[in-house]
């Protein structure tokens, strides 16, 4: 079975940009949670999507935003980019809520 | 409120035995997991537990209390390569829903 897949893998924007980050989950997983991480930093949740439907929301603010897809593949996307949104996001899908997640390599955006 | 605590970092000798603990207080406890990150990559699924005792995998065994609110990843016979991020995640069923609730990882250093 095909790993989970995010795109682009990397990415750099400026400040002020707007950005959207894909991931494809493992075939048959309904589950897609998005995670930033920063320098030396834990995982930061930001939201999860069961079935097309937003499950559970970290404390980030509204500039952050997500869906999910028909075909479970889910799209991630930050409007009016700041400094400190530079950081590794990563996609992890399971196959039900909050079942045992599996990561895909992540997408290393840079904002300058 | 919800918290899990992990040490930030450890250090052991190749070859040698380390615990990695990891203490929770959530309201509605569902389930433990582990997850190893190496530096760079995305985290790795370890270990689940939901039932209290010692589950092994090969040199890597986790251990759940419930009633002390207490997990621990024992590695044996380290080697250079477990050098990385130890993650433990609680998931909790909140007043309505599941969620997963993430520690800020133990970095662990192999020394030869």
């Amino acid at each position: 079975k095909a790993g989970v897949t995010q795109t682009p893998r990397y990415l750099i924007k400026t400040r002020g940009q707007q950005v959207t980050l894909s991931c494809s989950p493992i075939s048959g997983h309904r589950s897609v949670s998005w995670y930033q991480q920063t320098p030396g930093q834990g995982l930061q949740f930001l939201f999860e999507y069961f079935s097309e439907t937003q499950r559970n929301k970290g404390n980030f603010p509204g500039r952050f935003s997500g869906r999910q897809f028909s075909n479970s593949r889910s799209e991630m996307n930050v409007s009016t980019l700041e400094l400190g949104d530079s950081a590794l996001y990563l996609c992890a899908s399971s196959i039900g809520h909050t079942d045992t997640q599996y990561f895909g390599p992540g997408t290393r955006l840079t904002v300058l | 409120g919800q918290n899990i605590d992990q040490p930030t970092e450890m250090t052991a000798t190749e070859g040698a035995i380390v615990q990695i603990n990891c203490t929770y207080q959530t309201s509605g406890f569902n389930g433990l997991f582990w997850y190893q990150q190496h530096a760079g990559e995305a985290p790795t699924f370890l270990s689940y537990n939901v039932l209290d005792g010692l589950e092994e995998k090969g040199r890597f065994s986790s251990f759940l209390s419930r009633s002390k609110g207490y997990s621990y990843l024992l590695l044996k016979e380290l080697q250079m390569k477990d050098s990385a991020s130890y993650l433990c995640a609680v998931r909790d069923k909140g007043d309505s829903n599941y969620q997963l609730i993430w520690g800020a990882g133990t970095k662990l250093i192999i020394k030869p």
